[in-house]
Order: C-alpha cells, then sequence, then structure tokens
C-alpha cells in the first residue's frame, strides 16, 4: 500500500498565484486532514473531512479551500498566495475518531 | 477553543537518562495520541490513550492520561540516540471531529 501520497514535495509560488496541493489516499480511511507546520508552532488543523462530500474548517482556514468528492482524493486549494502561507503542509488520513493518523511526507511550499 | 500547550519546547539529555514531556488540555478530551516525527520527516502514530487515568507502556515508552482527561505525559526511560525527534501530542475534543496538536516537545540525545 501506498498509504497517503502528496504532491508536489516542493513547490515556490509567487504572490497572488493559486495552486492546488494534492493528497491521495489508498486505505479506505473516512477521515482526511490537512495541516500546516511552521517552525516552533507545531501542527494547525487547516480543514478537515469526515467522508465524501463532507468537509469542515480547522483552526487556520484562511486562504484555503477544500473539497471531498471520492474517498480518496482530499486536495487542499490555495486560492491567493500570500507569504504568510509558506509552510510544510501535511495531509493525513484516519479510519475513524479513536484511530490513529497516517501522514503523507508534506509538502514544502514557498510563497516569494 | 480548544488549546493543547505542551512542555518543556526543548530538551537536550545524555544517552542513558530519562525524557518526559507534558501535555495540557483547556478542555476536556475524549482521547489523546501521540506522535513522533523525525527531523525532515513527518509524524508517525505511536498511541491512543482513552480512559481516565489511563496507563500504556511501549517497551522504554510509558504515557499517562489524567483523571480528569485534560492532560497527558510521555515517559522515556534510559534515552537512546534513536529516540531524536519531536513528540506531539493529539486530541480531540468532547464531541469534535478535529485533532489539534500540542506544540511539540523537540529531543536531542548526547551519545
Amino acid at each position: 500500500n501506498a498509504g497517503v501520497t502528496q504532491t508536489p514535495k516542493f513547490q515556490v509560488l509567487k504572490t497572488g498565484q493559486s495552486m492546488t496541493l494534492q493528497c491521495a489516499q489508498d486505505m479506505n480511511h473516512e477521515y482526511m486532514s490537512w495541516y500546516r507546520q511552521d517552525p516552533g508552532m507545531g501542527l494547525r488543523l487547516i480543514h478537515y473531512s469526515v467522508g465524501a462530500g463532507i468537509t469542515d474548517q480547522g483552526e487556520v482556514p484562511n486562504g484555503y479551500n477544500v473539497s471531498r468528492s471520492t474517498t480518496e482524493d482530499f486536495p487542499l486549494r490555495l486560492l491567493s498566495a500570500a507569504p504568510s502561507q509558506t509552510s510544510v503542509y501535511f495531509c493525513a488520513s484516519s479510519s475513524g475518531l479513536f484511530y490513529g493518523y497516517t501522514f503523507g511526507s508534506g509538502t514544502r511550499l514557498t510563497v516569494v | 477553543g480548544q488549546q493543547v500547550m505542551q512542555i518543556p519546547q526543548y530538551q537536550h539529555v545524555q544517552e542513558g537518562e530519562d525524557f518526559t514531556t507534558y501535555c495540557n488540555s483547556s478542555t476536556t478530551l475524549s482521547n489523546i495520541q501521540w506522535y513522533k516525527q523525525r527531523p525532515g520527516g513527518h509524524p508517525v502514530f505511536l498511541i491512543q490513550l482513552v480512559k481516565s487515568g489511563e496507563v500504556k507502556k511501549q517497551k522504554r515508552l510509558t504515557f499517562q492520561f489524567g483523571e480528569a482527561k485534560k492532560n497527558s505525559s510521555l515517559h522515556i526511560t534510559a534515552t537512546q540516540t534513536t529516540d531524536v525527534g519531536t513528540y506531539f501530542c493529539a486530541g480531540h475534543e468532547d464531541s469534535s471531529y478535529k485533532l489539534i496538536f500540542g506544540s511539540g516537545t523537540r529531543l536531542l540525545v548526547r551519545p
């Protein structure tokens, strides 16, 4: 099994550009989440989903959109990139509320 | 909203010494999970605690969930260089699907 696959691994954007970070899992997990990780700030929840067609906001949702049209895929869209969105982004999935999350290897995003 | 704090932020120990990190939530948690992230890597799930006062062990690692389900600790006995990394706690607030992470404790081990 591939687990959770994130693409791309690295990306540089100019301020104002938009892009989509891809996340796919092959474990048939219902729960999926996006986190960003900044130095000294741990992992902050951006958006999450508890099943296809169901999404909700996390701690820091501004500037990001998500959709969940299938169980496998959970893309994260940056609408108009800003330098404050420079971060490492992790996608994670779980089979339920009381199960651990499996993380992807991350996308390192730099906005200049 | 729910906040999860971890202390210390950083600890540097001699190999063979013990290490403890503490996790405190502003609200009651339905569960607590612990993750380890190696430098340059992604978080990896270690364990979950659900019951008040629960204690679980994994070899040299001991995990505790507080009686009030608002705090937790991870204790490593006789650290090894392979223990290097950042340890995160994370929890779901009661009736919430959001898994909120603490800020993490970075462990360095001197050989």
